[in-house]
């Protein structure tokens, strides 16, 4: 069964402007954590944002914050001010019976 | 959070030889995880390795093709054996638990 889903294989973004890049997952623990990773074409694994399930507060950091909806199993990722270096594939992820799950990721292009 | 390296960056093999991939970690960690991440795909989970025991294969992935070791708490090896064209991927090594996983920069492998 799909455990992350990211629905938007390509996204377009005009500079300065936020984007919001959208991730649903599934499952019955109660307790599991949310990542969202930037992989720029280098390839590697940037690690973004993560929100835990019991936290009441959605995560921010710095331009990236975490729209966290429980109730939907919602966790997308809000890009303000987006810039030109912001291009590359996001990957939506959860951690979840000691296993982490990946989404099949969205590519952004911002452009200028 | 931890710093990973990777050894090689990337290589160029022929089809049924076979290559070493190395992880190292600037910390003592308890559990290392190698993915797989084919052409334009997400990543996938080939094993677990945790020192001083056999690592865990995830379905599809079997020992005789991937063998790995984990001699200490810093580093370990993922070898791809008797590789074919469909081995091309980018593979990662990564550390961290259920709150947090970083990610090594990836060993591109081109298989010929």
């Amino acid at each position: 069964a799909q455990k992350i889903t990211q629905t938007q294989p390509g996204m377009f973004v005009q500079e300065k402007e936020a984007v919001t890049l959208d991730c649903t997952y599934d499952t019955s623990d109660p307790s599991y954590g949310l990542f969202w990773y930037k992989q720029p074409s280098s390839g590697e694994m940037i690690f973004l944002i993560y929100q835990g399930s019991y936290d009441q507060q959605n995560a921010t950091e710095g331009r990236y914050s975490l729209n966290f909806q429980k109730a939907r199993k919602s966790a997308n990722l809000v890009i303000s001010a987006s810039q030109l270096g912001d291009s590359a594939m996001y990957f939506c992820a959860m951690s979840n019976f000691n296993k982490f799950y990946f989404g099949s990721g969205t590519k952004l292009n911002v452009k200028p | 959070s931890a710093v990973i390296s990777q050894k090689p960056s990337r290589d160029i093999c022929q089809r049924g030889t076979s290559l070493t991939i190395q992880c190292q970690v600037d910390s003592q960690v308890t559990m290392m995880f190698w993915y797989r991440q084919q052409p334009g795909q997400s990543l996938t989970l080939i094993a677990t390795a945790n020192q001083g025991s056999e690592a865990t294969y995830e379905s599809g992935f079997v020992i005789d093709k991937f063998p790995i070791s984990r001699p200490n708490l810093t580093f370990s090896t993922l070898t791809v054996s008797n590789m074919s064209p469909e081995d091309s991927s980018i593979y990662l090594c990564s550390v961290g638990d259920l709150f947090e996983q970083y990610f090594g920069p990836g060993t591109r492998l081109t298989v010929t």
